[in-house]
Order: C-alpha cells, then sequence, then structure tokens
C-alpha cells in the first residue's frame, strides 16, 4: 500500500481480555517496528523484525506481550491479559534495511483499557 | 524544557516568526540524528536527519543543529505557518542507520495567527 495502515485505530477493552493490533506495512519494506506512545510521553521501543531474522523483542514490558510477523509482511502485536497501564496509542512503522532515514508510520491504534 | 508528567513543553509562536525547538539527547556515542513532526491524530512524520560528522544542516524552511560537546539538538523552523502546528520529536540512534532509535518526549509547537 501506500502507508503503513494500522487496524482499529481506536480499541476500546475491558481490563483482563486480550488484544490484537494490526499492522499492513509499505509493500517491500523488510523491516517492521512496533512503539508505543503513552499520554505526552515520547516514543518507546517495543519490537523489531527484520526479515528472516530473530527479531529483537528487548523493548516488550512484559510477557504479556507479543508479537508475530507473517510471512514478512502483515505483523499483529497482542497482549494478553490487559492493564490499565497497557492504555497507549501503539504506533507501527516500516523502512527499507539500511536505509538509515528513519521509519515511515502508521497512524497509530488507540488503546484504552478500562 | 523538561515534561513533568503528561504535560508536554509547548512552544507558541507567532504565524511568520522563526521557531527554535530544542532537544538534549542521552548518548554521546550516538552518530545519527533525526526530527520527527507529529500532527494530531496521525504518526510521527520524518522531517529532517544529522549525521553526527555534521553541525548543521538545512531542508526546505528548516534547520538542524547538532552540539555534540553539549549533547543538544534544535530544530529552526523558518516562517512559521499554521500547518506547522504539531508535536515535534527528536531521535538518536547509536550506530548510523540502526534500526532502533531513542526518542524524546517531544515539544508542543502552536502557532498563533
Amino acid at each position: 500500500g501506500a502507508g503503513v495502515s494500522q487496524s482499529p485505530s481506536n480499541k476500546v477493552t475491558e481490563k483482563g481480555k486480550d488484544v490484537e493490533l494490526r499492522c499492513d506495512p509499505i509493500s517491500g519494506h523488510t523491516a517492521l517496528y512496533w512503539y508505543r506512545q503513552s499520554l505526552g510521553q515520547g516514543l518507546e521501543f517495543l519490537i523489531y523484525f527484520q526479515g528472516n531474522s530473530a527479531p529483537d523483542k528487548s523493548g516488550l514490558p512484559s510477557d504479556r506481550f507479543s508479537a508475530e510477523r507473517t510471512g514478512g509482511s502483515v505483523s499483529t502485536l497482542t497482549i494478553q491479559r490487559t492493564q490499565q497501564e497497557d492504555s497507549a496509542v501503539y504506533l507501527c512503522a516500516s523502512s527499507l534495511a539500511g536505509q538509515g532515514r528513519g521509519y515511515t508510520f502508521g497512524s497509530g491504534t488507540r488503546l484504552t483499557v478500562v | 524544557g523538561e515534561s513533568v508528567g503528561l504535560h508536554l513543553p509547548t512552544l507558541s509562536v507567532q504565524e511568520g516568526d522563526n521557531s527554535i525547538i530544542n532537544c538534549a539527547y542521552s548518548n554521546s556515542a550516538s552518530d545519527y540524528f533525526i526530527w520527527y513532526k507529529q500532527e494530531s491524530g496521525k504518526g510521527p512524520q520524518f522531517i529532517i536527519d544529522i549525521r553526527s560528522n555534521m553541525d548543521k544542516r538545512q531542508g526546505q524552511r528548516v534547520t538542524v543543529l547538532l552540539n555534540k560537546t553539549v549533547k543538544h539538538l534544535s530544530l529552526q523552523i523558518a516562517a512559521t505557518q499554521p500547518g506547522d502546528s504539531a508535536v515535534y520529536f527528536c531521535a538518536e540512534s547509536f550506530t548510523s542507520g540502526t534500526y532502533k532509535y531513542i526518542f524524546g518526549t517531544g515539544t508542543r509547537l502552536k502557532v498563533l495567527a
């Protein structure tokens, strides 16, 4: 596609429920990233996928968070047993490997845990 | 300025004036820096980048200045327009072109008509 697409754009869920957030990167971009942006804060790195390499999961805040990327394209971020502190905007970005000029971000999924 | 809790530092500028947004980065080993602009409800958008072997880089109406001595980055916007109203983030990385960036907390720019 022309840009990075994320769905849903907004998600309200009850505490304790599982949620799945989806990211469709730009076609041909081999690198995909997930970041989290809490209200009034900067972006917090969560996970990075590059081609067929093992993902860098060093930013995932707990074992309730997981992500996968199927076929080197679409990625899903899953949060199990959601907590109120998980409320944030989850941003996905993609880039060409080695491009070195930053990412192209999606518009994010705003997650609210009530 | 430093952000406190939920409150982003805010810069209010009259339309047509120049804006200067500042950022203190954390790692003296960082060698690549980017400025992003984030409008309400959208993801951050690349504005301009600079490598550590430079101290100044100019784009269209924007200039980035890098002072490695004090680990300071600034973004200058000339002739600020209403469309420049947004949150601006700086990001640093430790190795040129690496995938992982450290983002600052952001500065909100408000352009006054």
